[in-house]
């Protein structure tokens, strides 16, 4: 069964004060892992796909990494518009093309 | 612009009253997506559909009910046997293997 942990569940940070958000995945075989953003009483917003380990995207103040267990969205000097929630799904290559959705991260970035 | 709609953004049910959620994309993805989130829980997948006039069930389908009759609407029933429908409920769309594309959402409250 495909398992997807993302920590921490909260952070909070300063304005400038740059940090990682971390997503640990087991699946079957990866096919890709996506990144979004979600605002508050909204739908997530794809940012980004990684396909294989040791590729990176970025965009803005945001980078997205990956390992064989791991991702990482690293941000850099964020802004309090960078608030939001985050979340990282990986799709196996066995099954459905159904990706697996993490909990998430809520970050709060205080002017 | 293309895009994935919602509606309607509150809906309100009263005790033995089924409700449907309308979802309506225009981006000519083939797979749509029925989610639901509630806090602390993250994206929990109710029924999804790969092609016209077929879908599979998801990780939570009891109590809910869905129809693909034609390409681009998805829409969710949510039956008086769903004992605890409030919620936020999410639709998403894609072509398969690649990322989703989610609406704004629609949140049910008991009344």
């Amino acid at each position: 069964e495909d398992q997807v942990t993302q920590s921490p569940e909260a952070l909070r940070l300063q304005e400038g004060e740059s940090s990682s958000l971390n997503c640990s995945y087991t699946v079957s075989g990866l096919r890709g892992l996506f990144w979004y953003r979600q605002d508050p009483g909204k739908g997530p917003e794809f940012l980004f796909t990684l396909y294989s380990a040791g590729e990176e995207k970025e965009k803005e103040r945001l980078k997205a990494t990956l390992t064989k267990k791991e991702s990482f969205l690293h941000i850099t000097a964020p802004k309090p518009e960078d608030s939001a929630t985050y979340l990282c799904a990986p799709l196996s290559e066995g099954g459905s093309y159904i990706p697996t959705f993490g909990r998430g991260t809520s970050l709060i970035v205080h002017p | 612009d293309g895009g994935i709609t919602q509606s309607p953004k509150y809906l309100f049910r009263k005790e033995g009253q089924n409700v449907t959620l309308s979802c309506e994309q225009n981006l000519n993805h083939d797979a749509m997506y029925w989610y639901r989130q509630d806090p602390g829980q993250g994206l929990r997948l109710i029924y999804y559909s790969q092609i016209v006039n077929d879908f599979q069930k998801g990780d939570i389908a009891e109590g809910y009910s869905v129809s693909r009759e034609k390409k681009e609407s998805f829409p969710l029933t949510v039956t008086s046997a769903q004992k605890n429908p409030t919620a936020f409920y999410l639709c998403a769309s894609s072509y398969l293997n690649q990322p989703q594309h989610f609406g704004d959402g629609t949140r049910l409250s008991i009344l």
